[in-house]
């Protein structure tokens, strides 16, 4: 069960853009449509921004996006503000009936 | 409004055992697999069991197997994690999820220290 692998972190300006990377396998990302990404404030409850490798639930800004390549989901934010430094989180479910979660990327607003 | 409260962390000696509590509401919980995530400090989240709606099927990371039991009573929409045998790199923040192969839902966590 080995965490997929994410930057550690990724900066960006207000306004610009970032793409962060969650790569695997073929037994977990590239083999379901079940990427999901999560955004986490230190001491609050993670917060789902992606299901489904594309799908924004109700309420997320449309400035948050996902797409997936082969073993390699991603997550881009457009439009950066302040609000959104905080630690980015990728999942897949895999092979094993089991889901697994990426390292976590740390996301700074310049 | 979903709502997921944990409750039963605290400081526990290497060996010990606690049971972890989660209160749902705002959802029909029956329906719904759920799962415990964890975060160390310092550290990313881990998945760390779910279970099924009734209860039938069950899956573990396999740092916790022979340890920790997850279980639910759908008539309190309640979930469980009876943690055993505890070690240091248990310590954590403990969360309960809805698992619909994404977790929509989280609680606010709940902290398990393992230390003497």
């Amino acid at each position: 069960q080995s965490a997929l692998t994410q930057p550690a972190s990724v900066s960006g300006s207000p306004g610009q853009s970032i793409t962060i990377s969650c790569t695997g396998t073929s037994s977990d990302v590239g083999g379901y449509n079940y990427v999901s990404w999560y955004q986490h404030h230190p001491g609050k409850a993670p917060k789902l921004m992606i299901s489904e490798v594309t799908n924004r639930p109700s309420g997320i800004s449309n400035r948050f996006s996902g797409s997936k390549s082969g073993n390699t989901a991603y997550l881009t934010i457009s439009g950066l503000q302040a609000e959104d430094e905080a630690d980015y989180y990728c999942s897949s479910y895999t092979s094993r009936n089991t889901p697994v979660f990426g390292g976590g990327t740390k996301l700074t607003v310049l | 409004e979903v709502k997921l409260v944990e409750s039963g962390g605290g400081l526990v000696q290497p060996g010990g055992s606690l049971r972890l509590s989660c209160a749902a509401s705002g959802f029909s919980f029956s329906s719904y697999w759920m799962s415990w995530v964890r975060q160390a400090p310092g550290k990313g989240l881990e998945w760390v069991a779910n279970i099924k709606q009734d209860g039938s099927e069950k899956y573990y990371v396999d740092s916790v197997k022979g340890r920790f039991t997850i279980s639910r009573d759908n008539a309190r929409n309640s979930l469980y994690l009876q943690m055993n045998s505890l070690r240091a790199d248990d310590t954590a923040v403990y969360y309960c999820a809805r698992d619909r192969s994404w977790y929509s839902d989280w609680g606010q966590g709940t902290l398990v220290t393992v230390s003497s």
